[in-house]
């Protein structure tokens, strides 16, 4: 049972390269989102789909893309990778019909130096 | 829009303290409750949840959350606290509507002494 399966785990990058996070889920959820975690701040919502085929912004939406492939996964691309975006993300899935409960990724610690 | 104020940044007590993590939110409409704790290097796991019923909810671990309509609070208790229970703790909240997403609070440190 694995349920929200996140890669890499570990990434550093230098200033204006780019990557793409991915994240799988296998519980089939409808929604799925991610979230920065930073010191201080708690989580805040990058981007989120809330049903295969839609995504919308979160709060912090700038210098992040989002591709909601398919109802499992939902991968998050940095375009030009800037130190201001080192942190941790996670990618969380949930069934909005059901509770609205998120269940979360191990989470991805991307370092841009 | 949501938000959701976490009072405490940092909590420190000693084992069989009584523990108290106060939580507001600012939503005028039906909204879903949640506690969650990150251990140390770990991912988010839920503790509770509210969405309807009685207002004091019992979660994992010997935790209990009170909801209280008229202050939007949402605060989370546990009588004697232990070592293990040393975690960053998030009260998080999404209007009851399809499409939401889960807005959280900064979030709050607690730290317990043996």
């Amino acid at each position: 049972n694995a349920g929200v399966t996140q890669t890499p785990k570990f990434q550093v990058l230098k200033t204006g390269q780019s990557m793409t996070l991915q994240c799988a889920q296998d519980m089939n959820h409808n929604s799925m989102y991610w979230y920065r975690q930073d010191p201080g701040m708690g989580l805040r919502l990058i981007y989120y789909s809330a049903s295969e085929g839609t995504t919308d912004k979160g709060e912090v939406p700038n210098g992040y893309n989002v591709s909601r492939l398919n109802k499992r996964e939902f991968s998050l691309r940095l375009e030009s990778a800037a130190p201001s975006q080192t942190s941790v993300y996670f990618c969380a899935s949930s069934n909005l019909a059901d509770t609205g409960e998120l269940f979360f990724g191990e989470g991805s610690r991307l370092t841009v130096l | 829009a949501q938000s959701v104020s976490q009072h405490n940044h940092h909590v420190i007590l000693s084992e069989a303290a009584s523990l108290e993590l106060g939580c507001n939110y600012s939503y005028g409409g039906t909204v879903n409750l949640f506690w969650y704790v990150q251990y140390p290097g770990q991912h988010l796991q839920l503790l509770l949840k509210y969405f309807s019923g009685d207002p004091l909810v019992k979660g994992i671990k010997g935790f209990e959350a009170e909801f209280i309509k008229s202050k939007f609070s949402f605060n989370l208790r546990k009588p004697s606290v232990q070592w293990s229970d040393t975690a960053e703790y998030f009260c998080a909240v999404n209007a009851r509507q399809a499409g939401t997403a889960l807005i959280f609070g900064k979030g709050t440190t607690l730290s317990v002494s043996s």
